[in-house]
């Protein structure tokens, strides 16, 4: 069992907005903002989308966007696109554990 | 541009040690202020945070693994290296060799190496 709650899959049409939640507790997620999220696409090495809760690596698309309340962290995708269909991983660090957690992933399909 | 790239057996036997090494190319370790890492991956599940290494040798490894887990650096190569002791098939997995976004101990992972299988078995 992971340290952090994913929802096993998400999935949404082309054009429209999905949510992905991730709920740790108030040692990890809640304390902090140190909640990254990971693209993966099968067969590929997991791509850095969101780090610091709602910060955007340089060239990334707007289209991703994060944000948190409480112990939990949320990943929202606009205007679905077809290349968006990827394994979505949560990440953050647990002061408790001194550890970086992972969530168990959500697979993202479009519809 | 910054590359990784693992390297090591495919194939270890229960109860002895994976070893794994990592080629940066396309930057320094020495020059830079980074804990470069490890994470896996078992087949068809999540990612783990193995552990992480400054280019000084300063460690941090997962609590989880710690008894069995030895992370080294070879500045003079480029290259850092994993040690894990007495695997079992439960540390069957891919293996990313990694770098943070920034310098710093709490920095998100932002490159990453294409990854190789490590398969434990008789």
């Amino acid at each position: 069992q992971s340290a952090l709650t994913q929802p096993a899959s998400v999935s949404g049409s082309p054009g429209q907005s999905i949510t992905i939640s991730c709920t740790g507790t108030s040692s990890d997620v809640g304390s902090y903002n140190l909640v990254s999220w990971y693209q993966q696409h099968p067969g590929k090495a997991p791509k850095l989308m969101i780090f610091e809760v709602s910060k955007l690596p340089s060239g990334l698309s707007s289209r991703f966007s994060g944000s948190k309340s409480g112990n939990t962290a949320s990943l929202t995708i606009s205007g679905l696109q077809a290349e968006d269909e990827a394994d979505y991983y949560c990440c953050s660090y647990a002061f408790s554990s001194t550890a970086w957690l992972f969530g168990g992933g959500t697979k993202v399909t479009v519809l | 541009q910054l590359q990784l790239q693992e390297s090591g057996p495919g194939l270890v036997k229960p109860s002895e040690t994976l070893s794994l090494t990592c080629t940066v190319s396309g930057g320094f370790i020495s020059s830079s202020t980074y804990y470069w890492g490890w994470i896996r991956q078992p087949p068809g599940k999540g990612l783990e945070w193995i552990g992480s290494i400054y280019y000084s040798g300063s460690t941090h490894y997962n609590p989880s693994l710690k008894s069995r887990v030895t992370i080294s650096v070879d500045t003079s190569n480029n290259q850092f290296s994993l040690k894990l002791s007495s695997v079992t098939a439960a540390d069957t997995a891919v293996y990313y060799c990694v770098r943070p976004y920034s310098s710093g101990l709490l920095q998100p992972f932002d490159i990453w190496g294409q990854g190789t299988m490590v398969t434990v078995s008789s």
